[in-house]
């Protein structure tokens, strides 16, 4: 009854070697967000979409790219990771408008060797 | 934007005590306020949240206050259990669908 389900849980790439993971949510939540989190610091956001309109964070670096092709899933490209890199990304979903409850997925976490 | 600050970072308590974590919010258009409990290796799991059209919201031995006017609220768990250990996270959110999170609060309850 998983509903907000990330693949791979666990990834492990090597230094500039792109990277991709995935999302799908099957509460039909309009809005997909997703966060960084290191060892033992607060999740950070990165981007999140409202329906297909993208919102990039400020601070977010060039080198994460997103993209939504529907409704259910969405997608968090690292197209040059660094070892800073290294960390569990957590995709969220949430419906209505404005701040809501999230519902997180079990997040992936990337290893960069 | 947001900013919100969290602590104490860590907590230690025996069981059967009560624990309170604080946080602050800086925006004062921010009007939902969750908190979020994570276990280790685990995603985070809402356990209470508030809007600011309400002070004080409570569920079993877990409550929420909220002062609109200092922009601060306080989750406070009584009648502590070792399971209630975790790391606590306050976030504050607003119409941008954006929600921020607090720095995060380990929290031990000792047996």
């Amino acid at each position: 009854d998983a509903m907000v389900i990330q693949n791979p849980r666990y990834q492990v790439t090597q230094f500039g070697k792109p990277v991709t993971l995935s999302c799908s949510q099957t509460l039909n939540h309009n809005v997909m967000y997703w966060y960084q989190q290191k060892s033992s610091q607060a999740p950070k956001l990165l981007f999140h979409y409202y329906d297909k309109d993208f919102n990039n964070e400020a601070d977010t670096p060039d080198n994460f790219q997103s993209r939504r092709p529907n409704t259910s899933f969405c997608f968090l490209d690292i197209r040059s990771p660094g070892l800073g890199d290294a960390a569990m990304y957590l995709c969220a979903t949430s419906r209505g408008s404005g701040a809501n409850v999230l519902t997180f997925g079990a997040g992936s976490r990337l290893t960069v060797l | 934007g947001e900013n919100v600050e969290q602590h104490p970072s860590t907590l230690s308590v025996q069981e059967g005590d009560s624990a309170v974590i604080k946080c602050t919010y800086s925006d004062s258009a921010s009007n939902y306020f969750p908190w979020y409990k994570q276990e280790l290796g685990k995603r985070p799991q809402l356990i209470i949240d508030i809007r600011s059209n309400v002070g004080e919201k409570k569920d079993q031995r877990i409550a929420v206050t909220l002062n609109k006017t200092a922009k601060h609220f306080s989750l406070h768990i009584t009648e502590t259990q070792p399971e209630d250990s975790a790391v606590y996270f306050c976030a504050g959110g607003d119409s941008s669908y954006k929600l921020i999170f607090g720095s995060g609060t380990r929290l031990l309850v000792r047996p």
